[in-house]
């Protein structure tokens, strides 16, 4: 059964970093490509970026109101993806998802505040 | 920017039918879009339905199609269960990005 949790969401004050973990069983973590979206409250989803696999490159893609903020990153040996959240701002106050890259497995998402 | 447009809003009957669109700020919605559809509940994480245009996860009931009707992606819900209320996203691929519509509140009623 796939399986994917996030970890790492909490309060943090505007211009702060953030790590989000995402821990995936159930599937051969290293041959797929990855993605992140978020949902802030009570608004709808947004794509975030995605990684591809280590065999494509490791490259990465953003959407327009992260790139240059956010990182995405894989440790295959640990089948985890990771979110780096910089300089973040109020309205990056979201439910983080991590999932497949064709968005078919999702996890329970973590929520990220960012609030003074 | 691209905007993907969903309708807000719409209600249908148990057992009626029901078609959801997704339209793209950029013109027609063709299959090189790959259009993919979403369904949420409240307090759930998304749980994708269709792929590629029309393509269904294993999971997903036989009662949703997708398709592409006049320039648009559409998802049909036939014989709407009182279990199908809840949210729908579409999804539009632009190159390596991925833009979602802002969603359509469906309420069986």
């Amino acid at each position: 059964e796939v399986q994917l949790v996030e970890s790492g969401g909490g309060l943090v004050k505007p211009g702060r970093s953030l790590r989000l973990s995402c821990a995936a069983s159930g599937f051969t973590f290293d041959n797929f490509w990855m993605s992140w979206v978020r949902q802030a409250p009570g608004k709808g989803l947004e794509w975030v970026g995605r990684i591809k696999s280590k065999t494509d490159g490791e490259t990465t893609d953003y959407a327009a109101p992260v790139k240059g903020r956010f990182t995405i990153s894989r440790d295959d040996s640990k089948n985890t993806l990771y979110l780096q959240l910089n300089s973040l701002k109020t309205e990056d106050t979201a439910v983080y998802y991590c999932t497949t890259d064709l968005l078919d497995y999702w996890g329970q998402g973590s929520l990220v505040t960012v609030s003074s | 920017q691209t905007v993907v447009t969903q309708e807000p809003s719409l209600t249908v009957s148990p057992g009626g039918t029901v078609t959801l669109t997704c339209a793209s700020s950029t013109g027609a919605v063709t299959s090189g879009y790959h259009p993919n559809w979403f369904q949420q509940k409240p307090g759930q994480a998304p749980r994708a339905l269709i792929y590629s245009t029309s393509n269904k996860h294993s999971w997903t009931p036989a009662r949703f199609s997708g398709s592409l009707l006049g320039g648009k992606a559409a998802l049909t819900l036939s014989g709407v269960q009182p279990e199908d209320e809840a949210e729908y996203y579409c999804l539009l691929y632009y190159g390596a990005a991925r833009v979602f519509g802002g969603g359509t509140k469906l309420t069986v009623l």
